[in-house]
């Protein structure tokens, strides 16, 4: 069975950071590319960034680049998300999904973790 | 970026219904268009993918069609469970964007 556990979330002030885990367990970690999805209190989805299954391609919304860092330990079945220079409009519930496909282009994704909440705030 | 409109925003309808969800995108995506269903408090759930293929463990009553800029999600005969919010997604290229969501409610 295929479970995504997601921790990291918590409160910190504006310009702070956070990094974020996702456990994986039950299936090939390292055959299939990984996302963060975020969803801001009452409103939609919003892709954040996806990685490569070997971790060697990375992609980012507009809205993080440069701030947000994606990678992954195979070794562990661990993803990241180091989120810097933290907004206001970064507080959300974070997601991770698996992909379908090893590569980022072209995926979908097929399980998800429950999500873990950061809120940026003084 | 691709922009991706879904409508409507929100639908009532009852069980047992048939209704449809539009998505369209701001230039052709071909067929990289994927649905989701997400219930208050969860997750969301893949649906579909690629725009007409069947997520496995979904129940047949769910259909998706479309390709290039228009796509169509219907749901025939409404269960209790399918309400909840839709949303579609577009994977042709990165940054990957989402529609704005169609909230369902029992009418």
């Amino acid at each position: 069975e295929v479970q995504l556990v997601e921790s990291g979330g918590g409160l910190v002030q504006p310009g702070g950071s956070l990094r974020l885990s996702c456990a994986a367990s039950g299936f090939t970690f390292s055959n299939y590319a990984m996302h963060w999805v975020r969803q801001a209190p009452g409103k939609g989805l919003e892709w954040v960034s996806g990685i490569s299954g070997s971790g060697g391609s990375t992609y980012y919304a507009d809205s993080v680049k440069g701030r947000f860092t994606i990678y992954r330990e195979n070794s562990r079945n661990t993803l990241y998300l180091q989120m810097n220079s933290l907004r206001a409009e970064d507080t959300a519930v974070y997601y991770c999904a698996k992909g379908r496909w090893t590569m980022v282009r072209g995926d979908q994704f097929d399980y998800w973790g429950q999500g873990t909440l950061a809120t940026v705030s003084s | 970026d691709i922009q991706v409109t879904q409508s409507p925003s929100s639908l009532s309808a009852s069980v047992g219904d048939r209704v449809t969800i539009t998505c369209r995108a701001s230039q052709s995506i071909s067929n990289y268009l994927n649905w989701y269903q997400q219930k208050p408090g969860k997750a969301p759930k893949l649906l579909i993918y690629v725009a007409s293929t069947l997520q496995s463990g979904v129940p047949s009553r769910f259909s998706g069609s479309g390709s290039g800029t228009y796509f169509t999600l219907t749901i025939t005969s409404l269960q209790p469970e399918d309400f909840a919010t839709y949303y579609c997604q577009q994977s042709y290229t990165t940054p990957y964007t989402f529609g704005q969501g169609t909230k369902l409610e029992i009418k």
